[in-house]
């Protein structure tokens, strides 16, 4: 069974400070993508990460695709409040269905 | 506005009632599907319908039954609800089977609460 853990599972910071997330896996995926939550919401695609050792940025997130297509991370450089959110990796099983990890709720205070 | 649309947006209700929850898109996707979200944030497919047929039918209780009238609209009627199907459900949709790079579209999302 392929599965996706995530890490940490909560985290609370102050605005500007830098944070990462994890997202591991025993498998191989052919690509990871991230999504992010807001409340009363649903997943929001940020990225798709598809080459070993891909690195993708958007703004302040920069996002990271292992060389062995197993694990992926993304890294918030001067966390604003508004980066808020639930943060979910996502990959294709072989199956062919979207399995999620399992979650990281962020928290960013002003 | 093009998007992924579900009503209701909070459903409760009691134990062993039926009911249902309705989904449309309109971006022409070919694939729709729903999402079941429990109380940890974990989020994980049920169904997945391909130009209105049966693709994906994860373990999910026979007393959840999916249907898609049209490529546009895939519904969730459950029923004897249990105290356990309290979650929230979301559809979802993508041009193709496998979304690849872009993901499938999320809708609001429907909170389910059985009393």
């Amino acid at each position: 069974t392929q599965l996706l853990e995530q890490s940490p599972q909560f985290l609370s910071i102050q605005e500007g400070e830098n944070l990462t997330v994890y997202c591991n896996s025993s498998s191989v995926f052919s690509s990871l993508q991230w999504y992010r939550q807001e409340p009363g919401e649903g997943p929001v695609l940020l990225v798709t990460v598809v080459t070993g050792g891909e690195v993708k940025k958007l703004k302040r997130l920069t996002f990271q695709f292992g060389d062995a297509r197993k694990d992926s991370s993304l890294h918030i450089t001067a966390a604003q409040p508004g980066d808020t959110g639930l943060y979910l990796c996502a990959g294709y099983n072989q199956g062919g269905k979207l399995i999620f990890g399992q979650g990281t709720e962020l928290s960013v205070k002003p | 506005d093009t998007a992924v649309s579900q009503t209701p947006k909070y459903l409760v209700t009691q134990m062993g009632n039926d009911k249902s929850i309705k989904c449309e898109q309109n971006l022409g996707h070919d694939t729709m599907y729903w999402y079941k979200q429990d109380s940890k944030k974990f989020l994980k497919i049920m169904f997945s319908y391909n130009n209105k047929e049966l693709i994906i039918n994860e373990t999910v209780p026979n007393r959840f039954s999916p249907k898609s009238p049209d490529k546009a609209h895939l519904n969730l009627h459950i029923n004897s609800l249990e105290l356990g199907d309290s979650a929230v459900y979301f559809c979802a949709s993508s041009q193709e089977l496998l979304a690849g790079l872009s993901g499938p579209f999320f809708g609001p999302g429907t909170r389910l609460t059985v009393l």
